[in-house]
């Protein structure tokens, strides 16, 4: 059974205060591990995917990497629109399997 | 490219009624899929199509659950005798027929049973 945990739950930064989220995973081969960003009442909003260990990928302040057990999203002197749910997911390779995997998200907040 | 549409946005019914949602995925997309998420929860997979045929059923959707494609356009999700625990949103995504895209989510039908 495909698993996806993140961590923190929730995490309060000051307006400019780099942190990191993590994605820890466990799939019978590893297709490939998105990440979405949910605002309260939307649905997730595709961000990236990385395929294998070692990939990186960025957009604006936001910086995804990759290693063959967890996933980190890192987020540079981030900005109060910035603040959202971030889920991870995970699509295990195996033939007519399309599914994504999901983990519970971390919930962050950036204070002014 | 419009997006992923979902309709209705919100759903209010008593428990034991039938309810249809309806989807609308992006305009070139011939794979469409069906996610359920509760409060604090992720989205958890509940069933996709290519086209009109529907490829994977997950174990969470029961048989009081039914969902069709018939043109391979649009699609509808139906909850036959709703219960207190179908209380949830049903999102929509859909994407190309290449495994290696992303699947892109509509706003989702969030369904209170009363």
């Amino acid at each position: 059974e495909d698993q996806v945990t993140q961590s923190p739950e929730a995490l309060r930064l000051q307006e400019g205060e780099s942190s990191s989220l993590n994605c820890s995973y466990t799939v019978s081969g590893l297709r490939g591990l998105f990440w979405y960003r949910q605002d309260p009442g939307k649905g997730p909003e595709f961000l990236f995917t990385l395929y294998s260990a070692g990939e990186e990928k960025e957009k604006e302040r936001l910086k995804a990497t990759l290693t063959k057990k967890e996933s980190f999203l890192h987020i540079t002197a981030p900005k109060p629109e910035d603040s959202a749910t971030y889920l991870c997911a995970v699509q295990r390779n195996h033939f007519g399997n399309e599914k994504l995997t999901f983990g519970t998200g971390t919930r962050l907040t950036i204070i002014p | 490219d419009t997006g992923v549409s979902q309709n209705p946005r919100h759903k209010i019914t008593k428990r034991g009624q039938n309810v249809t949602f309806r989807c609308d995925p992006i305009s070139e997309h011939n794979r469409l899929y069906w996610y359920r998420q509760t409060l604090g929860q992720g989205p958890e997979f509940l069933t996709y199509f290519q086209n009109e045929a529907q490829l994977e059923k997950s174990r969470l959707l029961s048989d009081r659950f039914s969902a069709e494609r018939p043109k391979g356009s649009f699609s509808t999700l139906e909850i036959q005798r709703t219960e207190q625990g179908d209380s949830a949103m049903y999102l929509c995504a859909s994407s190309l027929a290449d495994s290696y895209q992303p699947q892109h989510f509509g706003d989702g039908t969030r369904l209170s049973i009363l």
